[in-house]
């Protein structure tokens, strides 16, 4: 009964080399969020979708892109990654944007070596 | 744009004891507030929320609390138990056109039995 899936939980990526974690969500809802957590730290909104709309945060790095084929999966890809860039990446969904809760996905911990 | 200060960062209680976590807010615009749960390598889950056209709401031993007049919301829980042992993170819906949740930096609460 997973609503938001992630996968992999877990991904081993090198310096430089890129990568992409995907998110998956039988909720159907319209807006998706990818964020970043590094330990002991609140989640970092790197951007959203709102059904087609893509928002990107002003602090983002562009190293970090994001594509959402379908309402169902959104995918991070980071193009060149940097060992600061070695972090949870948590995926939600919310219904709508406003006073919805957002979902969370498990996760993907990302390491860099 | 808004701005959310939880304190404290740690929290160390003894079981059956009651805990309460405070944070503020910057934007007088923000109208939701909601309170997350994350248990170690899990992902953050909605424990409560509450918005800004009430001032308490309680759900078994937690309850929230929220002053718009002086930008504040707690969270109290009572009766704690280990397996409220978690970080807690509070959130502030800012209206930056697309209603961004803006965290908290986190509460470390141990119960100790």
């Amino acid at each position: 009964d997973a609503m938001v899936i992630q996968n992999p939980r877990y991904q081993v990526t090198q310096f430089g080399k890129p990568v992409t974690l995907s998110c998956s969500q039988t909720l159907n809802h319209n807006v998706m969020y990818w964020y970043q957590q590094k330990s002991s730290q609140a989640p970092k909104l790197l951007f959203h979708y709102y059904d087609k709309d893509f928002n990107n945060e002003a602090d983002t790095p562009d190293n970090f892109q994001s594509r959402r084929p379908n309402t169902s999966f959104c995918f991070l890809d980071i193009r060149s990654p940097g060992l600061g860039d070695a972090a949870m990446y948590l995926c939600a969904t919310s219904r709508d944007q406003g006073q919805d809760e957002q979902y969370f996905g498990p996760g993907t911990r990302l390491t860099v070596t | 744009g808004e701005n959310v200060e939880q304190h404290p960062s740690t929290l160390s209680v003894q079981e059956g004891d009651s805990a309460v976590i405070k944070c503020t807010y910057s934007d007088s615009a923000s109208n939701y507030f909601p309170w997350y749960k994350q248990e170690l390598g899990k992902r953050p889950q909605l424990i409560i929320d509450i918005r800004s056209n009430v001032g308490e709401k309680k759900d078994q031993r937690i309850a929230v609390t929220l002053n718009k007049t002086a930008k504040h919301f707690s969270l109290h829980i009572t009766e704690t138990q280990p397996e409220d042992s978690a970080v807690y993170f509070c959130a502030a819906l800012s209206d930056g056109g697309y209603n961004k949740l803006i965290f908290g930096a986190g509460t470390r609460l141990a119960v100790h039995p």
